[in-house]
């Protein structure tokens, strides 16, 4: 079974609107993190924002916060007032484990977005 | 300025060729990995190190090796193995344990590297 899925190959979105970007997960460990990255036509993997498994609020990071809802296994990417410098691929990523050690993630397929002037 | 360099940025082989992929870190971190990512997916774990002289094989690592001979060099080589290496890889770096960056343990990556067999 995928570790993480990501339902939406491509979304689109006008500039200064809103975006929620889909992600689920899988594991049976109680102790995991999420991330979300973007990677820009360039190629580099920005970190974007983090929420760990034990964390009561949803991570905020400005325009970013994440959507987390551990019962469901969902960690969706809001993105508000979008911007056309939004345009890139994002990916959400899964550590499972306290990460005692290496922080091995896996990732998504990842989502295309694009922002509409 | 801290970060991940890897080089080259583009790199032509023919089949039957080995290359190497350099990555090098001056942040410190104890932690190096290399991730594979093919047009459509997502980014597979080849190799992965968490101190010098060791390194564990990650999902995908048929076909490649490494090494780490020193704390900031990790770097990745193609071998004639591998069946089908056209791909951009991308190198990156942690602290063991949860601490990199704001504590999150994040990855920091490289710019990738794309290679291309003729």
């Amino acid at each position: 079974a995928q570790k993480i899925t990501q339902t939406q190959p491509g979304m689109f979105v006008q500039e200064k609107e809103a975006v929620t970007l889909d992600c689920t997960y899988d594991t049976s460990d109680p102790s995991y993190g999420l991330f979300w990255y973007k990677q820009p036509s360039s190629g580099e993997m920005i970190f974007l924002i983090y929420q760990g498994s034990y964390d009561q609020q949803n991570a905020t990071e400005g325009r970013y916060s994440l959507n987390f809802q551990k019962a469901r296994k969902s960690a969706n990417l809001v993105i508000s007032a979008s911007q056309l410098g939004d345009s890139a691929m994002y990916f959400c990523a899964m550590r499972e484990g306290r990460g005692t050690g290496a922080n091995n993630l896996f990732f998504g397929t990842g989502t295309r977005l694009t922002v509409i002037p | 300025d801290g970060g991940i360099t890897q080089s080259p940025k583009y790199l032509f082989r023919k089949e039957g060729q080995n290359v190497t992929l350099s990555c090098e870190q001056n942040l410190n971190h104890d932690a190096m990995y290399w991730y594979r990512q093919d047009p459509g997916q997502g980014l597979r774990l080849i190799y992965y190190s968490q101190i010098v002289n060791d390194f564990q094989k990650g999902d995908i690592a048929e076909g490649y090796s490494v090494s780490r001979e020193k704390k900031e060099s990790f770097p990745l080589t193609v071998t004639s193995a591998q069946k089908n290496p056209t791909a951009f890889y991308l190198c990156a770096s942690s602290t063991l344990g949860g601490t990199s960056g704001r504590g999150t343990g994040e990855l920091f990556f490289g710019e990738g590297s794309r290679l291309t067999v003729l």
